[in-house]
């Protein structure tokens, strides 16, 4: 499994676009990319999936470069309501991807 | 659709009882996980099962049994616990193995004392 590498915390203000970025330099030729958001007392839930180039959904767009040692959860104009923990994920979708989560990032988002 | 349902969502233990912590989808979800969650810090994965009838250890699998009841249940037993089990138990689903959309129920927080 790619081993990814989150910033432990990130602070922003209201109607600011976020951006958090996550390392995985090992990551293999079949893994995705894959990103989760966590409010507190409650289980994480999906956010957004790819593979390369960028892709966009109604919450947030995910950037990866062409190397894809690198990947990007984009937030725009976040509100109080994105602050959360936001887990980054990689694996290669077989049979034997567990779902490993790392530590994560804590976002705060401020008046 | 109810999703992943997790009870009980609340229990207090005693050091050395045992107790199950139930877990059902209704979404025809293949595979099934368990995870812990400590104060301030990631989810860690217990086990695991791709499908019905299989079971596999995640990473912190001791101290904790497994059984996959049907295709829908999938039961998270403690033993003995202990004060280090002390933590919030997530459950989820996804399609099938490798499926990196998982869906979470609201979770057990669990305290032995």
């Amino acid at each position: 499994l790619a081993k990814t590498t989150q910033p432990i915390s990130m602070d922003s203000y209201e109607g600011q676009e976020v951006n958090i970025t996550c390392s995985h330099n090992n990551i293999a030729t079949n893994d995705y990319i894959t990103w989760y958001q966590q409010f507190p007392s409650q289980g994480p839930r999906f956010i957004i999936q790819g593979y390369k180039t960028k892709v966009t959904n109604e919450v947030a767009s995910l950037f990866i470069p062409a190397d894809r040692k690198s990947s990007t959860l984009s937030l725009p104009r976040v509100s109080l309501s994105d602050t959360a923990v936001y887990y980054c994920l990689v694996g290669d979708k077989g049979s034997s991807y567990k779902l490993i989560f790392g530590s994560g990032t804590r976002l705060l988002v401020r008046p | 659709n109810a999703g992943v349902t997790q009870t009980p969502k609340f229990q207090v233990l005693k050091t050395g009882q045992s107790m199950t912590l139930q877990c059902a989808q209704d979404m025809n979800h293949n595979s099934m996980y368990w995870y812990r969650q400590d104060p301030g810090m990631g989810l860690r994965l217990i086990y695991y099962s791709a499908s019905e009838g299989t079971t596999d250890k995640g990473e912190v699998p001791n101290g904790y049994n497994v059984s996959r009841l049907n295709k829908r249940e999938f039961s998270l037993r403690l033993e003995s616990a202990a004060p280090s089990q002390t933590s919030v138990y997530f459950c989820a689903s996804s399609f099938q193995g490798g499926d990196t959309e998982a869906f979470f129920g609201q979770g057990t927080r669990l305290t032995v004392v």
